[in-house]
This record gives C-alpha cells, sequence and structure tokens, in this order.
C-alpha cells in the first residue's frame, strides 16, 4: 500500500547547528501530516503538523514544510540541543482512509556537544 | 499527569500464554488507538474507537488479538495464545475528534517479551 519513508536514517548535528529531517511520502492524496519525537523507551511525542492546504507552518524551534509537487515534508529544528536528541517519525493521514496514521521507519538525530 | 496512561510498562511470557494490556486516555478524549511497533521501525496502526465503537481493524490484528473499549473510557488489548511474533511494543494513543486534524497523543507504551 501507500507508505511514508525518510531519505536518511541518522543525522548527526552540532549542538546549536540546525537540523533539517526529511521525508517522502507516495500517497497524493494525503492531506494531513505530522512529525513525532521519540526517545528511548517512551511513547511518541507530538511535535508539529500541517495540513495539505498549507506549505509551511511555525512552532517554537521547528518548522514544518510541506512541497506536495514532490511529495516532500521536513522538519527543520533551529539551534539543536542536546535534549533533541532522539529518532523522529514522519506521518501521514488521509482523510478518505479513515483516522489511521501511517508512519515512516523513523530518523536518529544525534547531537554532539 | 494528565497524558495517556498504559499498564504494565513491561510484560514477559511464554509462548502460548494469553496477555492484556490497558490503556487510560486523556479525559474527555474520545477517541482511542492501539499501534505496534518493532524495533526501529515506526508504529503500525492495529484499531481505533470512537467512543465505545471499534470503527476500524488492522489486517494486521489476527483473530488472537481483541480489543475493547467498553464504556468509552479505558481500553484493553488482549492476546491469545502470544507467539514470539508478538514481542514488541504496544502503543496506545488518544484523540478529541475535531475533523481532520485529531492530534494523536501518544502513551509510554507497554513492551511485550514472549519468550
Amino acid at each position: 500500500g501507500e507508505s511514508v519513508g525518510l531519505h536518511l536514517p541518522t543525522l548527526s548535528v552540532q549542538e546549536g547547528d540546525n537540523s533539517i529531517i526529511n521525508c517522502a511520502y507516495s500517497n497524493s492524496a494525503s492531506d494531513y501530516f505530522i512529525w513525532y519525537k521519540q526517545e528511548s523507551g517512551k511513547g511518541p511525542q507530538f511535535i508539529i503538523d500541517i495540513r495539505s492546504n498549507m506549505d509551511k507552518r511555525q512552532g517554537q524551534r521547528v518548522t514544518v514544510l510541506l512541497n506536495k509537487t514532490v511529495k516532500h515534508l521536513s522538519l527543520q529544528i533551529a539551534a539543536t540541543q542536546p535534549g533533541d536528541s532522539a529518532v523522529y517519525f514522519c506521518a501521514e493521514k488521509t482523510e478518505a482512509a479513515g483516522n489511521k496514521l501511517t508512519f515512516g521507519g523513523g530518523t536518529r538525530v544525534l547531537v554532539k556537544p | 499527569d494528565t497524558g495517556v496512561s498504559q499498564d504494565p510498562r513491561h510484560k514477559i511470557t511464554k509462548r502460548g500464554q494469553n496477555v492484556t494490556f490497558r490503556c487510560d486516555p486523556i479525559s474527555e478524549h474520545n477517541r482511542l488507538y492501539w499501534y505496534r511497533q518493532t524495533l526501529g521501525q515506526g508504529p503500525e496502526f492495529l484499531t481505533y474507537f470512537q467512543n465505545e465503537a471499534q470503527l476500524e481493524k488492522s489486517r494486521l490484528l489476527s483473530d488472537r488479538f481483541s480489543a475493547e473499549r467498553p464504556k468509552g473510557s479505558f481500553s484493553t488489548l488482549e492476546i491469545q495464545r502470544t507467539e514470539q511474533g508478538d514481542s514488541a511494543m504496544y502503543l496506545c494513543a488518544s484523540s478529541l475528534a475535531t475533523g481532520l486534524t485529531d492530534t494523536q497523543y501518544f502513551g509510554p507504551g507497554t513492551r511485550l517479551t514472549v519468550l
């Protein structure tokens, strides 16, 4: 079936630098996208979401960009901190397919001091 | 803490035994979801409830799995005759249905190990 995937499995970033995590999706009917952060031994934590009628949304230190033309989603983290070290998942939902989220495989972000 | 809670956090069982997990959603959330996550993978949808009605089940949910939400609040997920392939993290999430963007908030998960 349709799936959501990530380009990079591991991202190493220097503390204080900006991080960019990418995600490609294949279902052109996807209309809602979410980024989650998951720390070891914990459940996914909501970071930010975006609807398909938007191309950018900003939160605190995070920005999500959506390019529907190439079916690409990215999460930008400004001034990356050690506490940002985690696995990041993008997920999508399609209204026609119900309320389930379809997750990608995750990108691990390692912040170097 | 007013987040989603799950119990137990860890469960070790022998193959063939039955196990039951509990999820308490965020108060007032009308939707409750179960996902399964294996190491290095993203969560996979199993089933969800709106109030007490189970509205969708994944093909991943074999006949050995059953979920209930009898009063529209907490939910239980039971696995009968466990197999080693059932070893995974079982995640519960809840949301307040407000249209397309009903954000799902996850609990800490129950890690199941089947020996």
